[in-house]
């Protein structure tokens, strides 16, 4: 089972400015089967990026992802006031399909 | 629209089973994988299985093998996911998701349910 631990835990900034959000796999992923989601309270999670680069649809572009093999990023260039949420990374490449524990986002 | 819709809250007693809907429209059904996955109160998101609609083909997470059950039916372009013998730690809500690209199982889950809150609870 791949595991992916997510850093950091909780990150506390203010709206413009720069987020990054780590993902790091205990195995390689490989063809970058890695995604990010985000998630409000009281609301399902929603698909932000794909394949660890490709923005899925609708997704505002201050929202990018980078990385492969083991370590991943999720960045937000510029953090809107709707962008503080919780953040899961998952790997798709193999059976259990694993989730990050989350990083929550909150306002500074 | 593209849209997956669930079946409403459930309260089940321990040892119980409980049974949710998944209802698909706006797309081909049988074309797209669907795969269910389960949040507990404050917790992470947890992968619990997938179904081909296409064949009825299921894979689960080991942790629920021999507890959870996905099925489908086309004719109504729903998928189901029964789990049995409940516990307290089965509380949770359950989502149905479905893949992006069509005929893909290595996909990002890109359309998502809504979520059905099961309360297991004497």
């Amino acid at each position: 089972e791949i595991v992916l631990t997510q850093s950091p835990g909780t990150l506390s900034l203010s709206p413009g400015e720069r987020a990054t959000l780590s993902c790091r796999a205990s195995q390689s992923v490989s063809s970058s089967y890695l995604a990010w989601y985000q998630q409000k309270p009281g609301q399902a999670p929603r698909l932000l990026i794909y394949a660890a680069s490709s923005r899925a649809t609708g997704i505002p572009d201050r929202f990018s992802g980078s990385g492969s093999g083991t370590d991943f990023t999720l960045t937000i260039s510029r953090l809107e006031p709707e962008d503080f949420a919780v953040y899961y990374c998952q790997q798709y490449e193999s059976s259990p399909r694993t989730f990050g524990q989350g990083t929550k986002l909150e306002i500074k | 629209q593209v849209q997956l819709v669930q079946s409403g809250a459930e309260v089940k007693k321990p040892g119980a089973s409980v049974k949710v809907s998944c209802k698909a429209s706006g797309y081909t059904f049988i074309g797209y994988f669907i795969y269910w996955v389960r949040q507990a109160p404050g917790q992470g998101l947890e992968w619990m299985g997938w179904i081909n609609p296409a064949n009825g083909d299921t894979n689960y997470a080991q942790k629920f093998q021999g507890r959870v059950t996905v099925t489908r039916d086309t004719s109504i372009t729903t998928a189901y996911m029964e789990l049995s013998g409940l516990r307290s730690d089965d509380t949770a809500v359950y989502y149905c998701a479905r893949a992006g690209t069509i005929s893909v199982l290595l996909d990002a889950f890109h359309i998502w349910g809504q979520g059905t809150m099961v309360t297991v609870s004497s």
